[in-house]
């Protein structure tokens, strides 16, 4: 079935610090994942994404890996600030429609929190 | 990038009743799709929202509960009928071109 595991449900850093979230999908057939960050009363921001074709993406503070044999891939922000601290949600892409389309299987989420 | 909006932002309603809510994507886009992210939960799909064809429901969802409708490539709708206070959650849209969300409709049900 389609499943994604996230891990750790909550994490809190000092300032300047990095953080580590990580996530397993069930799905070989996924192709796409997205991270996304949302804030208390907010939808869910889009923050970074990677494709399958793809080991690693970099967008400043913020870098996505992915290890597709193994069905892993991870969320790394570095040099945390405090308003970096939200719910962030990782998903892979799960086929929906008759025309390539698809949708997303979310994680549980991880609560971080940096702390000055 | 797409903008999507949604509409209402926010809502309490009485048990019993239903709401429809409403998502406007700024341009046109293949598929459509309605999530619901329970108090404290990560977001769940309820369905797919196609252009000139039926809604199809993941599994837990049904049509009679979750009516959706998907009249062009730039809007759709999503209702919550009979409501209960177990439907109390935020409602998101979001398209199968961006993976964008709107900015949530949250749901009260007393």
């Amino acid at each position: 079935g389609e499943n994604v595991e996230q891990h750790p449900s909550t994490l809190s850093v000092q300032e300047g610090d990095s953080a580590v979230i990580k996530c397993t999908y069930s799905d070989s057939a996924s192709n796409y994942f997205p991270w996304y960050k949302q804030e208390l009363g907010k939808g869910p921001q889009l923050i970074i994404d990677i494709r399958s074709n793809v080991g690693e993406k970099k967008d400043q503070r913020i870098a996505v890996t992915l290890n597709k044999t193994a069905k892993h891939f991870s969320l790394h922000i570095t040099e945390t600030q405090p308003e970096d601290s939200a719910v962030y949600f990782c998903a892979a892409s799960i086929s929906r429609g008759s025309n390539s389309g698809y949708a997303l299987n979310f994680g549980k989420g991880t609560s971080l929190l940096v702390t000055p | 990038s797409a903008v999507i909006s949604q509409k209402p932002s926010r809502d309490i309603c009485q048990r019993g009743t239903s709401l429809t809510i409403q998502c406007q994507v700024d341009s046109q886009v293949t598929m459509m799709f309605w999530y619901r992210q329970q108090p404290g939960q990560s977001l769940t799909l309820i369905a797919t929202a196609n252009q000139g064809s039926e809604a199809t429901y993941e599994s837990g969802f049904v049509i009679d509960k979750f009516p959706i409708s998907r009249p062009n490539l730039t809007f759709s709708t999503l209702t919550v009928s009979n409501m209960s206070p177990e439907d109390s959650s935020i409602y998101l849209c979001s398209d199968t071109d961006t993976q964008y969300f709107g900015p949530g409709t949250r749901l009260t049900v007393l």
